[in-house]
């Protein structure tokens, strides 16, 4: 079972805006801060969003991340048929010493 | 451009030994922690090891403590993944990963990726 819970799937259909929920704990979210990784399918990850809300380049506005508390969001507005994919929620956790990763939710567009 | 080259395919008995290598490029592989992480089959992303290239410090997942053992050569840019005896349960895509550090040691992230090594075990 994952430290950080987030749901297996959400769904949407294009242009609409979908969010997905990253719960954890004061010693992962509640202290550090937490980063969003992508996986299409049959790819290798790759960052999308870290330090919270920050975009490497070349990754669209239409990504945002927030945290409130123990918890953090990734926002996807206007959603695209090539948004479908995996996405994990990752943070250092300091009780485990270790990076911890959610379960991974699917995202598919209706 | 930072480039993250790993080792191709590997299919492996239980009990035997495997080391599978990430090739760096395009910036001062001294100065970046290395690390990996895991994927079994239908599931999600596990962090293995870390370690850095500078004075090979290393950390390890407390799950991966013991299992696997992570080490880097600076001369050749390159970090490795082994195993002493595998089982079929180190069944797994494993992702060789750069990771990059914000304005605290917790502060982290891992970017670039490699493409991934398959590592399957069976007898």
């Amino acid at each position: 079972q994952s430290v950080l819970s987030q749901p297996p799937s959400v769904s949407g259909t294009p242009g609409q805006r979908v969010t997905i929920s990253c719960s954890g704990s004061n010693s992962n979210i509640g202290s550090n801060t937490v980063n969003w990784y992508q996986q299409l399918a049959g790819t290798a990850p790759t960052l999308l969003i870290y330090s919270y809300n920050r975009r490497p380049s070349g990754v669209p506005d239409r990504f945002s991340g927030s945290r409130s508390g123990t918890s953090a969001s990734l926002a996807i507005s206007g959603l695209q048929s090539e948004d479908e994919a995996d996405y994990y929620c990752a943070a250092w956790d300091d009780n485990l010493s270790g990076y911890v990763f959610g379960a991974g939710t699917k995202v598919t567009v209706l | 451009e930072v480039q993250l080259v790993q080792s191709g395919p590997e299919v492996k008995k239980p009990g035997e030994s495997l080391m599978i290598s990430c090739e760096t490029s395009g910036y001062s592989f001294t100065n970046y922690w290395v690390g990996w992480v895991r994927q079994m089959p239908g599931k999600g992303l596990e962090w293995v090891a870390n370690i850095c290239p500078g004075d090979s410090q290393t950390r390890y997942s407390r799950s991966f403590q013991g299992q696997v053992t992570i080490s880097a050569d600076k001369s050749i840019s390159t970090a490795y993944l082994q195993w002493s005896s595998l089982k079929a349960s180190d069944t797994a895509m494993y992702y060789c990963v750069r990771r990059a550090t914000g304005s605290t040691t917790s502060d982290h992230w891992f970017d670039p990726w490699g493409q991934g090594t398959l590592v399957i075990v069976s007898s």
